[in-house]
């Protein structure tokens, strides 16, 4: 299967630590990409080739891979992580890409 | 300044065309490969077409293959998607994406332009 899934929702308080999971066969052999979407806003990379920030992205983001299962770390969450995160990589073909349907995280 | 700019958005009919386009500025856009990406109300965007830099080499979802042709002009820096046999179904905020092959990863969005397919 070319798909990624991911938990719909998730919550956690103010300046604690949240995993983020995306589940797919893919990841077996590919790494994920980590994107946050703000309402009415684009897509922006926060994460990619498993644990690498763009600039500007906070190091409070990281990133692992466990068998079929990529993970998306934010510590010390901040109110403006408050947002939906979308994992992506190639499917199997190596050509084409998915997305897992995100994650709306919810700072308490 | 990295920038897309989509436009061509708009309403149609089902059974219609339409042509997206997307401006790009402040980077060597013959140098990258490029993607439009597509997002529903509601649900995660879902890749929908991608182009080689030199535009050599294209690819679609199966979901639009056949309907969807990805293309580009260098001396333009545009990038194009021209879409034909629209159904309820494609209906949904169009990006395009800069793929950078060093993340692995479309590091760049533009801000989207929306199709509505509807009678």
């Amino acid at each position: 299967s070319s798909e990624l899934t991911q938990d719909p929702a998730v919550s956690v308080a103010l300046g604690q630590t949240v995993k983020i999971t995306c589940q797919g066969d893919s990841l077996r052999r590919y790494y994920a990409s980590w994107y946050r979407q703000r309402p009415g806003q684009a897509p922006v990379l926060v994460l990619y080739d498993k644990d690498n920030r763009p600039s500007g992205i906070p190091e409070r983001f990281s990133g692992s891979r466990s068998g079929n299962t990529a993970s998306l770390t934010i510590a010390e969450t901040q109110a403006e992580d408050e947002a939906d995160y979308f994992c992506n990589c190639r499917d199997s073909s190596g050509y084409h890409w998915v997305f897992g349907g995100g994650t709306r995280l919810t700072v308490l | 300044e990295v920038r897309l700019l989509e436009s061509g958005g708009g309403l149609v009919q089902p059974g219609g065309s339409l042509r997206l386009s997307c401006a790009a500025s402040g980077f060597t856009f013959g140098a990258y490969a490029m993607s439009w990406v597509r997002q529903a109300p509601g649900r995660g965007p879902e890749w929908v077409s991608g182009i080689t830099p030199s535009g050599y080499n294209t690819y679609y979802a199966d979901s639009v293959k056949g309907r969807f042709t990805i293309s580009r002009d260098s001396a333009e820096n545009t990038l194009y998607l021209q879409m034909g046999g629209l159904s309820a179904e494609d209906t949904a905020i169009y990006y395009c994406a800069k793929y950078t092959a060093g993340l692995d990863g479309f590091d760049v969005w533009g801000q989207g332009t929306k199709v509505t397919v509807s009678s």
